[in-house]
């Protein structure tokens, strides 16, 4: 089983202020790391997939990094919307795990108005 | 863009009783669908991968006669839970993919199963 831990388990908000959050995952045998956004009583959204370390993926005021070697993810929030009020999952693939999503159990994201 | 629906949305059954939950991606062709779990506070578990017109992969521990998969087409799988018991209860997710399993899964917005 690989452990994926993400952190804080929740956070809040101010609209406007700019947050992060971590993943941390193995960092053996790796192969890529994905984000989720997911909404109450929607499906997860695909947010990024990285592979490599060092890469930077952005998507809108959402941005992410990765660190292969050290076994850890950021991702940033910049400029807090009422929107962005979701879970964010990430997910580790692992070539000894035969590239299956193994979850961390999520940050809760509330952007108060 | 990749849409994954799921039927139906939340269920509550009587102990002994079987439950399906269907799962279909609606534009496009799923070669590989994933069936997961979540109790509560809890990260999704992955329960089996399925490939269209084979028999679905289980992962450790998750028993194959209770939990029973049918990945009949390229748009549709289904899990049945036979004899549910309260402790089957949780939230049941499926995703697919269009490709290989290291392609990007496609969620469906998930099954809340209650088993009285």
């Amino acid at each position: 089983i690989l452990n994926v831990e993400q952190s804080p388990q929740s956070l809040h908000v101010q609209e406007g202020d700019s947050t992060n959050f971590t993943c941390s995952f193995p960092s053996s045998n790796f192969y890529a790391l994905h984000w989720y956004r997911w909404e109450t009583a929607k499906s997860p959204e695909a947010l990024f997939v990285m592979t490599l370390n060092g890469d930077e993926k952005k998507k809108g005021r959402i941005s992410a990094t990765l660190n292969t070697k050290e076994g850890y993810s950021y991702l940033y929030i910049k400029g807090s919307q009422p929107e962005d009020s979701a879970t964010y999952l990430c997910a580790h693939t692992a070539r000894s795990n035969d590239y299956k999503l193994s979850f961390g159990a999520g940050t809760t994201v509330t952007v108060r108005a | 863009g990749a849409v994954v629906s799921q039927h139906p949305s939340r269920v509550i059954c009587k102990s002994g009783t079987s439950v399906k939950i269907e799962c279909r991606s609606l534009d496009f062709q799923a070669t590989t669908m994933f069936w997961y779990r979540q109790f509560p506070k809890q990260s999704l578990m992955l329960m089996a991968t399925s490939n269209e017109g084979s028999k679905a992969t289980y992962e450790q521990g998750v028993e194959k006669d209770k939990f029973l998969i049918n990945h009949a087409s390229l748009t549709l799988s289904t899990l049945t839970v036979t004899s549910a018991h309260p402790e089957d209860s949780s939230f049941y997710i499926c995703s697919a993919t269009r490709g290989q399993i290291t392609d990007t899964q496609y969620f469906g917005p998930g099954t809340r199963l209650t088993v009285l």
